[in-house]
């Protein structure tokens, strides 16, 4: 069975830094490039950042560049996301997903950034 | 970037109606768009690959075309599941990018 279990997400204050995880099973995570999609509350869909299947290659969108930091752990199935500099608009539903090579999906972890 | 713009946003319909959502891309993204449903509280679920292609398990009551800058997603016979909100994304051209969401509701 495929799981994508996000994990990581909380309160924290703007300014604040969070670290989500991503575990992956169930398929074989190093044939995939990943994903971080986020959708705030009541909003829709937003891509954040998208990383290679070796790794090397990286992308942020233009909300989060310079701020966030997307890595891998191949020999443990996991995804990350580094969130530095939080701030309010950040506050959201954040889902792993390796979006167009496949229909995975985890459930999300949410991130909320408040004083 | 390439901004997804999907019409109308929300849409009210009654069982058995034809709906017909559109997405249009601020530039040519070729057959590059998925389509996706998203239920309350749920993970979005990939109905639709390169513009037309019915992922494995989708009713064929939908159905999607298109290609270049517009794109439409069709529900033939609307069923009470399908109540939703539908999402149109790109992903031919990187950053992938979503539309803003067609939410489908009861008439």
């Amino acid at each position: 069975e495929v799981q994508l279990v996000e994990s990581g997400g909380g309160l924290v204050q703007p300014g604040g830094s969070l670290r989500l995880s991503c575990a992956a099973s169930g398929f074989t995570f190093t044939n995939y490039a990943m994903n971080w999609v986020r959708q705030a509350p009541g909003k829709g869909l937003e891509w954040v950042s998208g990383i290679g299947n070796n790794g090397v290659r990286t992308y942020y969108a233009d909300s989060v560049k310079g701020r966030f930091t997307i890595s891998r752990d191949n020999s443990k199935n996991t995804l990350y996301l580094q969130m530095n500099s939080l701030r309010a608009e950040d506050t959201a539903l954040y889902y792993c997903a390796p979006l167009n090579s496949a229909d995975y999906w985890g459930q999300g972890t949410l991130v909320t950034v408040s004083s | 970037d390439i901004q997804m713009t999907q019409s109308p946003s929300s849409l009210s319909a009654s069982v058995g109606d034809r709906v017909t959502i559109t997405c249009r891309a601020s530039q040519g993204i070729s057959s590059g768009l998925a389509w996706y449903q998203q239920k309350p509280g749920k993970a979005p679920k990939s109905l639709i690959s390169a513009a037309s292609s019915l992922q494995s398990g989708v009713p064929s009551r939908f159905s999607g075309s298109g290609s270049g800058t517009d794109f439409t997603l069709t529900i033939s016979s609307l069923q009470p599941e399908d109540f939703a909100t539908y999402y149109c994304q790109q992903y031919n051209t990187y950053p992938p990018s979503f539309g803003g969401g067609t939410k489908v509701e009861m008439k």
